[in-house]
């Protein structure tokens, strides 16, 4: 099943305490994208990858970073997490040749900074 | 910098009755992509329909269908025959066409549908 694996479902940490989210596709797509989604502003592009080792800012890249050393593999790292972090995360990804194909998003990752 | 605008924060239907969400955006560009995404309680995101700017002709999905409007920078989801199942927020979508941030979605702010059996 193609699909977009994001893990965990659910997380709560303290304030500064180190933290990934995993994100891997198995459709071999080109793009992926980070997104968080907070209420009355919609979904906010992070960070994306068009590529292997090819990465760029988003909206609000602040306090988070990426990496891409695999294609199928866009892990979201918060280096020091802050309440103001807490949020709802997506992954998503989608190929780099149309934009007929739409994308692929993840479960989400409900995040939770104390 | 594109920007969508949902200005309808909430919206009711009754089951079997139609209902419209409203979009607009703003943008410079002339060729881009048009999307209704839907996200249950459970938090997925799924696609509704999709609409290619260059196509004069709305996009219709079963019960959901679109009134592109290209001049007005307009976008809106029609549902009809609302179902119980179609309770959920609605993000409408901006893709542009091309360029080096050709993936990026942008998004509204989110409609919350209500439906009453």
């Amino acid at each position: 099943e193609a699909q977009v694996t994001q893990n965990p479902r659910y997380l709560i940490t303290v304030t500064g305490k180190k933290l990934t989210v995993t994100c891997s596709q198995n459709m071999n797509h080109e793009y992926m994208s980070w997104y968080r989604q907070d209420p009355g502003l919609g979904l906010r592009q992070i960070y994306y990858s068009m590529n292997v080792e090819v990465t760029d800012k988003g909206d609000v890249p602040e306090g988070y970073k990426v990496s891409r050393k695999e294609k199928r593999n866009f892990p979201l790292i918060l280096e020091s997490p802050s309440p103001n972090q807490t949020s709802l995360y997506f992954c998503a990804s989608t190929k780099s040749d149309g934009a007929n194909y739409g994308y692929t998003f993840g479960s989400g990752t409900r995040l939770t900074v104390v | 910098a594109q920007t969508v605008t949902q200005s309808q924060p909430e919206m009711s239907v009754q089951e079997a009755e139609t209902v419209t969400l409203s979009c607009t955006y703003d943008t410079s560009e002339s060729d881009y992509y048009l999307f209704w995404y839907k996200q249950p309680p459970s938090r997925q995101m799924i696609l509704v329909i999709r609409q290619e700017a260059y196509k004069q002709q709305n996009a219709t999905e079963n019960r959901f269908s679109v009134n592109f409007q290209k001049a007005a920078k307009s976008f809106s989801l029609k549902i009809s025959d609302s179902q119980l199942g179609d309770a959920a927020m609605y993000f409408c979508a901006y893709r542009r066409y091309g360029g080096t941030s050709y993936g990026k979605l942008t998004f509204g702010q989110g409609t919350i549908l209500t439906v009453h059996p």
